[in-house]
């Protein structure tokens, strides 16, 4: 059975920074393409990064493009994602996410990141 | 970036009712479309992927289909647990983009 687990949300200040990581098991990690998808309090999906199952190929939205870093380690069989230069309107449920063939088949339960001062 | 809209945004329904509904793209995607499930306070669920196949364990009351950028979820039957916000999203370019989402309540 797939498991992601996230760890590392928390309370932050504005222009602080923060890393999650994600926890897999069930699967062979490096031969799986990864996300992030983050979703503000009452708002829908949007979808953060991806990095290749090498971790060679990466990717981002305009909105964290140059203050997010995904990565990930397959010797732990786990995936990260470094935020920097917060802002409240990061303030959301960050969800890791495993992809196969390009579409997403599984989710961790999200972790809550809240930026205020 | 690909725009993804859906419609409605929100619908009620009941028990036993069909329901359907759709999402466009503001240009071909050819057919890398996939439909999520979402409870409040869970996690999304993964639906359908490749506009019209179901992930495993997925009950064979929903199905999708459409091609290029018209696209259709329809649950056959409602059931009580099938209430939830759905949400499209077209994994055929970067950046990966989500519609608005539907939510679906009970009449």
């Amino acid at each position: 059975e797939v498991q992601l687990l996230e760890s590392g949300g928390g309370l932050v200040q504005p222009g602080g920074s923060l890393r999650f990581s994600c926890a897999a098991s069930g699967f062979t990690f490096s031969s799986y393409a990864m996300s992030w998808v983050r979703q503000a309090p009452g708002k829908g999906l949007e979808w953060v990064s991806d990095i290749s199952g090498s971790g060679g190929s990466t990717y981002y939205a305009d909105s964290v493009k140059g203050r997010f870093t995904i990565s990930r380690d397959n010797s732990k069989n786990t995936l990260y994602l470094q935020l920097n230069s917060l802002r409240v309107e990061d303030t959301a449920v960050y969800f890791c996410a495993k992809r196969r063939d390009g579409c997403i088949d599984s989710w961790g339960q999200g972790t809550l990141v809240t930026v205020s001062s | 970036d690909i725009q993804m809209t859906q419609s409605p945004s929100s619908l009620s329904a009941s028990v036993g009712d069909r329901v359907t509904i759709t999402c466009r793209a503001s240009q071909g995607i050819s057919n890398y479309l996939a439909w999520f499930q979402q409870k409040p306070g869970k996690a999304p669920k993964s639906l359908i992927y490749a506009t019209s196949s179901l992930q495993s364990g997925v009950p064979s009351r929903f199905s999708g289909s459409g091609s290029g950028t018209d696209f259709t979820l329809t649950i056959s039957s409602l059931q009580p647990e099938d209430f939830a916000t759905y949400y499209c999203q077209q994994y055929n370019s970067f950046p990966r983009t989500f519609g608005q989402g539907t939510k679906v309540e009970i009449k």
